[in-house]
């Protein structure tokens, strides 16, 4: 059974318009830890924003917040104000448990695509 | 060197024969991962290193792919008598496990792309 479900494989927005990307989990543990990463047209993963799951507040960092709906097992990423440079596929990740042994796995993307 | 670091770049072989990718991580991490990404495709989990514990081989697709890591640091990847649907970019990740807001993100490599012909 799939983990991490992104259920967009692609978007268009228009520049300056906020973005939601979804993603929706699985997991029976009530420990967990959740990533989204940017992977730009060059490759690289970057890391943006984490939610852990007793975490009270909603992650931000910079124009990146997290919209985590705990009960819902959501976690959709919100981009503000989008521009260019924002254009990239997204990732979705989590980790089951908050152990050093516990393994990261991936949803399989959302590909965005801002228009000028 | 600052980051994870991945050889070669890029890499082409011919269906059979067998290919090793290198992984240096970041110094330090005792986590390491190994990741596939076929075009366009998301990340599939292979293989997982945490510090001295058995790593996690749950991701592996088959007995042809195999991955060491050596004292705790490099690690190797191996895919013997390749076959063309293992053409696909291979990321490998390490982390310092860290408990605290940040949740011990992953540090990637840019990745060997495969290519078997």
């Amino acid at each position: 059974a799939q983990k991490i479900t992104q259920t967009q494989p692609g978007m268009f927005v228009q520049e300056k318009e906020a973005v939601t990307l979804d993603c929706t989990y699985d997991t029976s543990d009530p420990s967990y830890g959740l990533f989204w990463y940017k992977q730009p047209s060059s490759g690289e993963m970057i890391f943006l924003i984490y939610q852990g799951s007793y975490d009270q507040q909603n992650a931000t960092e910079g124009r990146y917040s997290l919209n985590f709906q705990k009960a819902r097992k959501s976690a959709n990423l919100v981009i503000s104000a989008s521009q260019l440079g924002d254009s990239a596929m997204y990732f979705c990740a989590m980790r089951e448990g908050v152990n050093r042994d516990d393994k990261i796995i991936f949803g399989k993307g959302t590909r965005l695509h801002i228009l000028p | 060197g600052a980051g994870v670091s991945q050889s070669p770049s890029n890499k082409v072989t011919e269906k059979g024969k067998d290919v090793e990718l290198r992984c240096d991580p970041i110094s330090g991490h005792t986590a390491l991962y190994w990741y596939r990404q076929s075009l366009g495709q998301g990340l599939e989990f292979l293989i997982y290193f945490q510090g001295n514990s058995a790593p996690d081989k749950s991701g592996l697709p088959s007995d042809r792919f195999s991955a060491e890591r050596t004292g705790g640091s490099v690690s190797t990847l191996t895919i013997q008598r390749t076959q063309q649907e293992d053409s696909a970019v291979y990321l490998c990740a390490s982390s310092l496990f860290v408990r605290g807001p940040k949740g011990s993100p992953l540090h990637f490599g840019n990745g060997t792309r495969l290519t078997v012909t």
